[in-house]
């Protein structure tokens, strides 16, 4: 498999309903982000992760990171009509010389049914 | 708050001629960066770019493909002679020097090559 897989392809749910999104890697990082398009249009960053932080909350995002698994998940909580997008994790290499390698996985499509 | 801008939001070319497409990044930022994302499929990285060359370029980024940074703030991709396949969304990125910081994404450049 590709650096950056995420599981399910795609997810439908009722509005109130909590999503859940994985996402599995298989190199060394530094930090794990997560990202949101809606159709069409341009990347949101929603939330890093460092390689030495477990879980990290932001509002509804719940994202945790097992570095040993080699996995990340995001839960969105109470989810909503306008959640609806494509999530993607995207894993973060920085080598010797400083220079950063983000590697994106192939995306989780979320509907959120109202 | 800054962010990171993309000109033109879409560009239809005929095969076969020159693109430009133009990104002002973020003016504290020093590394910058450029995505593509063919519909449908996951985002690539092309090319990164700091301290006026190129850092890191990936196998898509081929002899088709060049960027520059004419002046203080911006930061271009050029096409020489666009394939039907070079068909896809754009994104620029970029970042601030520091070892964990993310790459801020603008909102992208659809091109279509017919």
């Amino acid at each position: 498999s590709q650096q950056g897989e995420e599981d399910p392809q795609a997810l439908s749910i009722q509005e109130g309903e909590n999503a859940t999104m994985n996402c599995s890697y298989k190199t060394s990082i530094n930090n794990l982000q997560w990202y949101r398009q809606n159709s069409g249009r341009g990347l949101v960053h929603l939330i890093l992760i460092r390689s030495n932080e477990r879980e990290k909350h932001s509002g509804r995002l719940r994202v945790t990171l097992d570095t040993s698994k080699k996995s990340s998940s995001l839960l969105i909580t109470a989810s909503r009509a306008a959640d609806t997008a494509s999530y993607f994790c995207a894993t973060c290499l920085m080598n010797s010389g400083g220079y950063q390698k983000v590697t994106f996985g192939t995306g989780t499509k979320l509907q959120v049914i109202p | 708050e800054p962010e990171v801008t993309q000109t033109p939001s879409h560009q239809v070319t005929q095969m076969g001629q020159e693109v430009i497409l133009r990104c002002v990044p973020i003016s504290n930022h020093l590394y910058f960066y450029w995505y593509r994302q063919i519909l449908g499929q996951k985002v690539e990285f092309l090319v990164s770019f700091y301290n006026n060359e190129i850092s890191e370029k990936s196998e898509i980024f081929d002899d088709q493909f060049s960027v520059e940074r004419p002046d203080g703030s911006n930061f271009t991709l050029k096409i020489r002679s666009t394939k039907l396949e070079d068909s896809a969304m754009y994104f620029c990125a970029s970042r601030p020097k520091g070892f964990l910081e993310t790459q801020y994404f603008g909102p992208g450049t659809r091109l279509l090559v017919l």
